[in-house]
């Protein structure tokens, strides 16, 4: 396992529930990321934080929020899902602010199942 | 047209055969390189990671890149059982911003 931990692993739920995904590093890193990643696509970016600040916001619905109180967790605040959100939410982390190039780390994955 | 291109496969080989995965990209600013290895249930791990045109070689695995082309390849020597996974292509052309081709389903039969 990678230093990136992800929490639930597997979620189902309704379109009216509430649920909140979270993600934890213990790279010493300073950004962090929420990636989607559906069947036979590409993984989407969804959310940047660095140094806990949001940098990036790829016109993700509002029924996604994130949540990012320290550089070392980020959550995924979920509400009012539609059936086509269900997917694999990815976490990552990762260095900035150096020379560039660093790469990314990746967490488990929380499989979401939207009935 | 995508910015980065890769073949979704599946890919099927015998094992000890030679593999090889490629991407292909369209955008020129796209400055480093990375491949990664995702096993079903797993999120995607960092296999290989290049920044300049050329080979880099780490065990069985060499990512070839390039930038001329805009092609990146990994290779697999003497494939394994245990090689079977999903391979992601990867591109960094800023600090933060990643694109990622669909991934290859590679299986590798004893």
């Amino acid at each position: 396992e990678t230093g990136v931990t992800q929490t639930p692993r597997h979620l189902v739920m309704g379109m009216t529930n509430k649920k909140s995904l979270k993600c934890e590093q213990h790279l010493g890193h300073n950004a962090m990321y929420w990636y989607k990643q559906s069947a036979k696509k590409p993984l989407e970016l969804m959310f940047v934080y660095n140094f806990k600040e949001q940098t990036e916001n790829n016109s993700v619905p509002s029924r996604f929020s994130p949540e990012c109180p320290n550089s070392s967790h980020l959550f995924l605040h979920l509400h009012t899902l539609q059936p086509e959100d269900s997917a694999l939410y990815l976490c990552a982390s990762g260095k900035t602010g150096g020379a560039g190039g660093e790469t990314q780390y990746f967490g488990p994955g929380t499989r979401l199942l939207v009935l | 047209q995508k910015e980065v291109e890769q073949d979704p496969g599946p890919l099927s080989v015998p094992e000890g055969a030679i593999v090889s995965l490629n991407c292909t990209y369209s955008n020129s600013a796209f400055q480093y390189f990375m491949w990664y290895r995702q096993y079903s249930r797993k999120g995607p791990e960092l296999l290989m990671y290049t920044y300049s045109s050329g080979n880099k070689e780490d065990g069985r695995f060499t990512a070839q890149v390039d930038k001329s082309s805009k092609y990146i390849s990994l290779f697999i020597r003497d494939s394994q059982p245990s090689d079977s996974a999903t391979y992601l292509c990867a591109m960094l052309y800023n600090n933060n911003d990643m694109r990622f081709g669909a991934g290859t389903r590679l299986t590798v039969k004893p």
